[in-house]
């Protein structure tokens, strides 16, 4: 969905160091979600964010951190990378209410050395 | 868990034939939501069913619900290669609006 960008695309970093990953949308959406993507495993929701004063844990926060700097741009970051984080990594969006559909980004392939 | 779980996890089919993948899941749930991935690529959301509904039609998908034995199955009819891709099936609870996906299923549809 174009209108979910994810920055960057690849990245490849060593074990210690402090990384951001970055997602922007121009959907008006106030809801936005990081999930990590391994072989095998689906989707595990890291952070969530319902509007910009609200953060969420999910099932596999620890490691991370999330900034939500305004309604259209939400940041994951890995403090100090280890090579288990090596992931695919998606944002999304949605509106808010029950029945949403969540709209993905093109995922940044983030590899741990 | 809540999350849901796809079968198979492969399924090989050649174009013209129909594509059945199942989800099968462990709670109760407002909706069910079909995805398919492309290689490379982000989700695409493709079809959701709420907990009331039974069926669901959308082009060549057709999505069934059957919340009595917690299960959902995304038939593609008249597969065509470009169908080929992962799909997954992802359940929203009652609380807090997250969605739990499976694991997917890789489907290849051969010319």
């Amino acid at each position: 969905d174009a209108d979910v960008t994810q920055t960057p695309r690849n990245r490849i970093t060593k074990t210690g160091k402090r990384i951001m990953l970055e997602c922007s949308q121009t959907k008006g959406h106030d809801r936005m979600y990081w999930y990590r993507q391994d072989p095998g495993l689906g989707l595990r929701l890291i952070y969530y964010s319902f509007d910009v004063k609200d953060i969420n844990k999910g099932e596999i926060s620890d490691g991370y951190s999330v900034s939500r700097q305004a309604q259209a741009k939400f940041s994951l970051s890995l403090e100090s990378a280890i090579p288990n984080q090596t992931a695919l990594y998606f944002c999304a969006t949605s509106l808010a209410g029950e029945h949403q559909p969540q709209h993905f980004g093109d995922g940044t392939r983030l590899s741990i050395l | 868990s809540q999350q849901g779980e796809e079968d198979p996890q492969a399924l090989s089919i050649q174009e013209g034939e129909n594509a059945t993948m199942n989800c099968s899941y462990k709670t109760s749930i407002n909706n069910l939501q079909w995805y398919r991935q492309n290689s490379g690529r982000g989700l695409v959301h493709l079809i959701l069913i709420r907990s009331n509904e039974r069926e669901k039609h959308s082009g060549r998908l057709r999505v069934t619900l059957d919340t009595s034995k917690k299960s959902s199955s995304l038939l593609i009819t008249a597969s065509r290669a470009a169908d080929t891709a992962s799909y997954f099936c992802a359940t929203r609870g009652s609380t807090l609006g997250r969605l739990y996906f499976g694991r997917g299923t890789q489907l290849t549809v051969w010319p």
